[in-house]
């Protein structure tokens, strides 16, 4: 996991409340991804970016927004946390080849009380 | 869509046996990569393979060996000798060829949980 950091590690979240995963990259990645994990469900993608200034909603986009000013910053946010966004949050990284490695990020723990 | 199965939701095994995790997928890609991730107590996801669709060859990595068939579509983990330290949650992943766009997306499987017991 090397080159991913992710910030906060736990985070304790009142409903209603926003908040801002951050997220950072020091391997000049093209591409950054949001997943977040959840029981029995695998990881899923929540929103993506192909490079600065460029990104697309994943599958499960609701509820979070996105933005790529910097190669290296992808941050995550919460307008308005909710129960059903307690979750473990990935963030990923790859470069723009189709055969490279994605790597992850430690993790962000998020309970939503 | 793609789609990726893991059946066994979890797995539980005496050390030094050895165990196999299984993974289906789904994709209307000619191409395309297949991933399995380690996810440790700790919580980390862990690279652990990629394997590319035009590659059938089976490979193996110390105690760790794949086993990649495009004609069930299935690309299986198996685990020889298995230790204590083995016990984690596997991922399998499947990334398509449809386009730039699909490069930094992945399609997980539900994750098996694996419990090696001494």
């Amino acid at each position: 996991n090397a080159g991913v950091t992710q910030t906060p590690k736990f985070q304790v979240l009142k409903t209603g409340q926003s908040m801002t995963l951050q997220c950072a990259q020091d391997m000049n990645h093209e591409y950054m991804s949001w997943y977040r994990q959840d029981p029995g469900m695998g990881l899923r993608l929540i929103h993506y970016s192909v490079g600065a200034g460029i990104t697309d909603q994943g599958e499960v986009p609701n509820g979070y927004n996105v933005s790529r000013s910097t190669t290296e910053d992808f941050p995550l946010r919460l307008l308005s946390a909710a129960p059903s966004q307690t979750s473990v949050y990935f963030c990923a990284s790859s470069r723009s080849e189709k055969a490279y490695t994605i790597y992850f990020g430690e993790g962000s723990w998020l309970t939503v009380v | 869509a793609q789609k990726v199965t893991q059946a066994q939701t979890e797995i539980s095994v005496v050390e030094k046996e050895d165990v196999t995790l299984d993974c289906v997928y789904e994709t209307r890609d000619t191409t395309y990569y297949l991933f399995w991730y380690k996810q440790p107590p700790s919580g980390e996801l862990v690279f652990l393979i990629r394997r590319n669709s035009f590659d059938e060859q089976n490979e193996i990595s110390g105690r760790y060996s794949w086993n990649f068939q495009k004609s069930t579509s299935s690309f299986n983990f198996t685990i020889t000798a298995s230790q204590v330290v083995d016990s984690a949650v596997y991922f399998c992943a499947l990334r398509g060829n449809a386009g730039g766009t699909s490069y930094g997306k992945l399609t997980f499987g539900q994750g098996t949980i694996l419990t090696v017991h001494p």
